[in-house]
């Protein structure tokens, strides 16, 4: 079974621009997470997503916000670029069950210059 | 979600154990303990988790005292590429379909010496 596949793995931006990310589930999960990791902050929660439905958020501010296709894929966009979110962001998949792990794609490598 | 404390770093030498441990003296009893790991530059990888029992899988044991109030991670026989961040998390059962947040704190950097 395929892992989590997020495009692109690398991006650079400028401040101002804006950017998408996808996110490509497990077969058979329907829940997407997505993190922002940065060597200041850690890994932060951003949302989460369930049956096209976002579910739970993290303290972002409104530049960030996705969405869930009916076939489970996900996407950010993250609009208005500032230097400080120069960061990694994973994405995470896991069946919807009581106690389940999270799988982890290898994340997007955003850099805004 | 209950607060977790971890060392911020351990070193150990290749083929000895390494035992991670991890306070969570405010979980609460649907509170979960799970053990995540981050190599340099990849996403996180799940270890394993457990309620109260003692777990184990093909990669460690979890070790929960009887009080629930801490944990240890044990990789038996750890390798050079065991090196890596190592997260302990508490998160509650779900039974609704959402909510599958996980709240990271800093972690324990684990450095599998030769």
């Amino acid at each position: 079974k395929a892992g989590v596949t997020q495009t692109p793995r690398y991006l650079i931006k400028t401040r101002g621009q804006q950017v998408t990310l996808s996110c490509s589930p497990i077969s058979g999960h329907r829940s997407v997470s997505w993190y922002q990791q940065t060597p200041g902050q850690g890994l932060q929660f951003l949302f989460e997503y369930f049956s096209e439905t976002q579910r739970n958020k993290g303290n972002f501010p409104g530049r960030f916000s996705g969405r869930q296709f009916s076939n489970s894929r996900s996407e950010m966009n993250v609009s208005t670029l500032e230097l400080g979110d120069s960061a990694l962001y994973l994405c995470a998949s896991n069946i919807v069950a009581g106690v389940t792990e999270q799988y982890f794609g290898p994340g997007t490598r955003l850099t805004v210059t | 979600d209950a607060k977790t404390t971890q060392p911020p770093s351990m070193d150990c030498a290749e083929g000895r154990a390494a035992n991670l441990p991890c306070n969570h003296s405010t979980i609460s009893g649907n509170e979960y303990v799970y053990w995540y790991r981050q190599i340099h530059s990849q996403g996180p990888q799940y270890i394993i988790h457990g309620l109260k029992n003692n777990e184990t899988n093909e990669m460690a044991s979890l070790i929960i005292t009887e009080d629930r109030k801490s944990s240890t991670l044990i990789l038996p026989h750890a390798t050079l590429r065991d090196t890596a961040v190592y997260y302990c998390i508490v998160r509650a059962y779900n039974s609704g379909g959402s909510n599958y947040k996980l709240t990271f704190g800093k972690g324990t950097l684990l450095t599998v010496n030769p």
